[in-house]
């Protein structure tokens, strides 16, 4: 089982708070990536990661930013929540350029902005 | 938008059964099409994947079929089990981009329900 961790794993929060979504894996993995899952949706890829200092935004534009200050640890902030943010929030990472490095995926954050 | 599309939303099929879910895509550019399966509370894992060089790939129970010419590839479960029940996802990527899963189109999603 892949050794990626998101804690909280449920949130409800009010309107206008901030809040932090942690990941951290042990894998030593370089590429780190954040999704969001809607029910009945795909998953969407809104923020990724390359390595420390390295932060991309996905196809799905977020309100969210990312930090990289350590390769095992890739957290999510939103500044000031609001309800559109409730959703499930899925961190995962991948190996290096091997065809078979798939995405390791943590447990997920439910978020819920009341 | 580049998109992948899955089909059915939901499924339900009788333990022993076959369960057949279909995907769609557009991008020809696409070169790897995995399926990731995901239990309840739990993030989605990989489960078996194919490139376009091949026509089928057998995992087990799980095999995928895939047509290049009509851009579609689907997931079948042989002998489908209880412990099948499962959301399974397939999607696609361009191999050659970083050369990793980072940049995956999902499809939506299919909920299995194996009954006993």
């Amino acid at each position: 089982e892949a050794d990626i961790y998101q804690t909280p794993r449920y949130l409800v929060i009010g309107t206008g708070k901030k809040i932090t979504l942690e990941c951290s894996q042990t894998m030593g993995h370089d590429k780190m990536y954040w999704y969001q899952q809607d029910p009945g949706m795909e998953l969407h890829l809104i923020h990724y990661s390359y390595g420390v200092n390295s932060t991309e935004k996905g196809d799905l534009s977020s309100e969210s930013t990312v930090s990289r200050i350590r390769t095992e640890h890739f957290p999510l902030t939103l500044e000031s929540a609001r309800p559109s943010h409730t959703s499930q929030y899925l961190c995962a990472s991948s190996g290096d350029r091997a065809f078979n490095s798939p995405l390791h995926f943590g447990n997920g954050t439910r978020l819920t902005v009341t | 938008q580049q998109q992948v599309k899955q089909s059915p939303q939901s499924l339900i099929v009788q333990k022993g059964g076959i369960s057949i879910i279909n995907c769609a895509y557009e991008n020809t550019a696409f070169d790897y099409f995995p399926w990731y399966q995901q239990f309840p509370g739990k993030g989605p894992a990989l489960l078996i994947a194919i490139r376009p060089d091949v026509s089928e790939k057998k995992e087990g129970r799980f095999t995928i079929s895939f047509n290049k010419s009509a851009k579609q590839f689907s997931l079948h479960i042989m002998d489908s089990q209880p412990g099948d029940s499962a959301t399974y996802f397939c999607a696609a990527k361009l191999w050659n981009y970083g050369g990793s899963q980072g940049n995956l189109i999902f499809g939506k999603g299919t909920k299995l329900s194996v009954k006993p």
